[in-house]
């Protein structure tokens, strides 16, 4: 079981805005950053979100996430079937001699 | 544009040692801001980050709680690669063993390689 708690699924249909909590604790979440990652089926996780809420070029603007406390959550607002996907947040765990932890996933269905 | 190419053999026999590389294009293994890292993913374990080799006037190496006896990560600046060795694997460390970079931006991995799964059977 991960230390950081995801759901294991997800889903909406097109156009509509679907939400992933990613939650820790004060040693991971609550002092580090998060970072997401989109896996689509078959090959290799690619980097969504950085610094909690930063998207990197080429990521679209419908991609957006936030943080509170030992909370993060990832928006996706206009949902399109190839967002279809699994996605993973992660963070440094400071009782884990700073390892760093992912959640165990959340798979979304675009129905 | 960054990439990463591993190799490796998809099969390892318990108690041996697993051993992959990690070829690099387009940066530096000796570059001072960034990382290199492995990850497994398995359906048991899930994403599991392994460890990671990183220069600063030194090379630096961390490990996970959870290998970290049994784990080496070594630089090959002659060849712009790096290598993760493995010691006294059982069936539980079959998985997709991923190679990644650690960018210098709250340690977001960017690029990951393609992946290799790798076995471990009799």
């Amino acid at each position: 079981q991960s230390v950081l708690t995801q759901p294991p699924s997800a889903s909406g249909t097109p156009g509509q805005r679907v939400t992933i909590s990613c939650s820790g604790s004060n040693s991971n979440i609550g002092s580090n950053t998060v970072t997401w990652y989109q896996q689509l089926p078959g090959t290799a996780p690619k980097l969504l979100i950085y610094s909690n809420d930063q998207r990197p070029s080429g990521v679209p603007a419908r991609f957006s996430a936030s943080l509170s406390g030992t909370s993060a959550s990832l928006a996706i607002s206009g949902l399109q079937p190839e967002d279809e996907a699994d996605y993973y947040c992660a963070s440094r765990d400071d009782s884990l001699n700073g390892d760093v932890l992912f959640g165990g996933g959340t798979k979304l269905t675009v129905l | 544009q960054v990439t990463l190419q591993q190799s490796g053999p998809g099969l390892v026999k318990p108690s041996q040692t697993l051993s992959l590389t990690c070829a690099i294009s387009g940066d530096s293994v000796s570059s001072t801001s960034v990382a290199w890292n492995w990850i497994r993913q398995s359906p048991s374990r899930g994403l599991e980050w392994l460890g990671r080799t990183y220069y600063r006037s030194k090379w630096y190496n961390d490990y996970g709680v959870s290998v970290k006896s049994r784990m080496t990560i070594n630089p090959d600046t002659s060849k712009n690669q790096f290598s993760l060795q493995l010691n006294s694997v059982t069936p539980e460390d079959t998985a997709l063993y991923y190679c990644v970079r650690e960018r210098p931006l709250g340690g977001a991995f960017d690029p990951w390689g393609q992946g290799t799964l790798v076995t471990v059977s009799a």
